[in-house]
């Protein structure tokens, strides 16, 4: 079976940077994904690791540790408009792709 | 940019009638796509996934009478929710293969079903 954990709610202050972690459990393992989405609208890919070590997109880093089936998501100058919910995704080796649960941030003013 | 659109975007039915949702690739092929439904503030869950002129593989415990899945060309899969009940109202989202994308999938903008 597939299982991926991550928090249910975080909350940050906005400037501040906030970490989501993600662990998981998967018969196949092709890479890690994190998506956002607001209420109401469809999730946007942020970023995919493939191999071990941190992969940065402007406010958005994203890490992977596959010999620890862990990774997390990074948000810095935390914004307004960064409240949503974030899934981190697994692909497996048939293309799939399983959601975790999914990390509601509340961004505080 | 590769892009995915479903139609409709949002749509309401009365109980016990079908309704009928589009997956469209618009700038390439795509011989898998994926169907996903969104309860609210749940999670994405894959229901099927749907191979270009061949039956669709569908995830334990959905029903594949239920729900009617053809990927008659490589740019379009439609997903039949039949006999539709309230407890169908959900998001249904699609999402195309494509291997110019990292996590090699393209999400649809997703249809909010409402079955009354």
């Amino acid at each position: 079976g597939q299982s991926l954990e991550q928090p249910s709610e975080v909350t940050a202050v906005e400037g501040a940077i906030v970490q989501i972690n993600c662990t998981y459990q998967t018969s196949g393992f092709y890479g890690l994904s994190w998506y956002q989405q607001h209420d109401g609208g469809a999730p946007t890919f942020l970023s995919y690791n493939a191999l071990d070590g941190l992969e940065e997109t402007g406010r958005f880093s994203s890490f992977l540790s596959r010999s620890d089936s862990y990774g997390y998501l990074l948000l810095q100058e935390l914004q307004m408009k960064d409240s949503a919910s974030y899934f981190c995704a697994v692909r497996g080796g048939d293309d799939k792709i399983i959601f975790g649960k999914g990390t509601r941030l509340h961004i505080l003013p | 940019g590769a892009v995915v659109s479903q139609h409709p975007s949002w749509v309401i039915c009365k109980s016990g009638t079908s309704v009928k949702i589009e997956c469209r690739s618009l700038d390439f092929q795509a011989t898998t796509m994926f169907w996903y439904r969104q309860f609210p503030k749940q999670s994405l869950m894959l229901m099927a996934t749907s191979n270009e002129g061949s039956k669709a593989t569908y995830e334990q415990g959905v029903e594949k009478d239920k729900f009617l899945i053809n990927h008659a060309s490589l740019t379009l899969s439609t997903l039949t929710v039949t006999s539709a009940h309230p407890e169908d109202s959900s998001f249904y989202i699609c999402s195309a293969k494509w291997g110019g994308r990292l996590d090699g999938q393209f999400f649809g903008p997703g249809t909010r079903l409402t079955v009354l």
